[in-house]
């Protein structure tokens, strides 16, 4: 069965400061690694993905992504954070072999302070 | 393009009684999604349809059933509500195959008393 970690439930930084949210998975095949983000009383958006080929994925907002399969990660990464990052973040991964089925991980609430 | 809507915002039932949730996605996505989201929990997959006329089971099926009798339209039904039904419930769509990503709607905050 496939599974996500993320194993902060809250990552403070200072704006202006890089930011890294963390992301492990575990899968039986060949992962694809997504993250989203949910601002308060909306839906999730979605930011990047990363299906194949180069492991630094650029999506959204200036957000990034490594893929490290060794480490079975995918972590969220950014320069210089901005106090509108501030929301809840979520991994998600789905295994090619467990159909259409898109597990998320718990969530990471990031707050950016001015 | 409204995208992904859902119908309707709030609502507070009685345990027992009965309602359905309507999501409608206008980008003619073949996949739509139920989740519901519970705090820590992330999402969790209720039922999901990769086409009009099919459905399947996702991670948390009980107490809940599912229509797709329009490609637009996904319909989520509670027959008997209960407490544990208490939760934030979202819509998704998508346009097939594995590597795409899901387009969300609003959510629907539901009460079960």
């Amino acid at each position: 069965a496939q599974s996500v970690a993320q194993p902060e439930d809250q990552v403070n930084v200072a704006e202006g400061n890089p930011l890294t949210v963390k992301c492990t998975y575990s899968v039986s095949g060949n992962p694809y690694l997504f993250w989203y983000v949910q601002y308060p009383n909306r839906g999730l958006q979605f930011l990047l993905k990363y299906i194949t080929g180069d492991n630094l994925v650029k999506g959204s907002y200036g957000f990034e992504a490594e893929f490290n399969k060794s480490q079975t990660s995918f972590h969220l990464k950014k320069p210089s954070a901005l106090v509108s990052d501030s929301a809840l973040y979520f991994c998600a991964v789905r295994d090619i072999g467990a159909g259409n089925m898109l597990t998320f991980g718990g969530g990471t609430r990031l707050m950016v302070k001015p | 393009n409204a995208g992904v809507t859902q119908t309707p915002k709030f609502r507070v039932l009685k345990t027992g009684q009965s309602m359905t949730l309507l999501c409608a996605q206008d980008m003619n996505h073949e996949y739509m999604y139920w989740y519901r989201q519970d705090p820590g929990m992330g999402l969790r997959l209720i039922h999901y349809s990769v086409g009009e006329g099919t459905t399947a089971k996702g991670e948390v099926p009980d107490g809940y059933n599912v229509s797709r009798l329009k490609k637009q339209n996904f319909l989520l039904g509670l027959e008997s509500a209960a407490p544990s039904q208490t939760s934030v419930y979202f819509c998704a769509s998508s346009p097939g195959l594995v590597f795409n990503e899901q387009f969300f709607g609003p959510g629907t905050r539901l009460t079960v008393l």
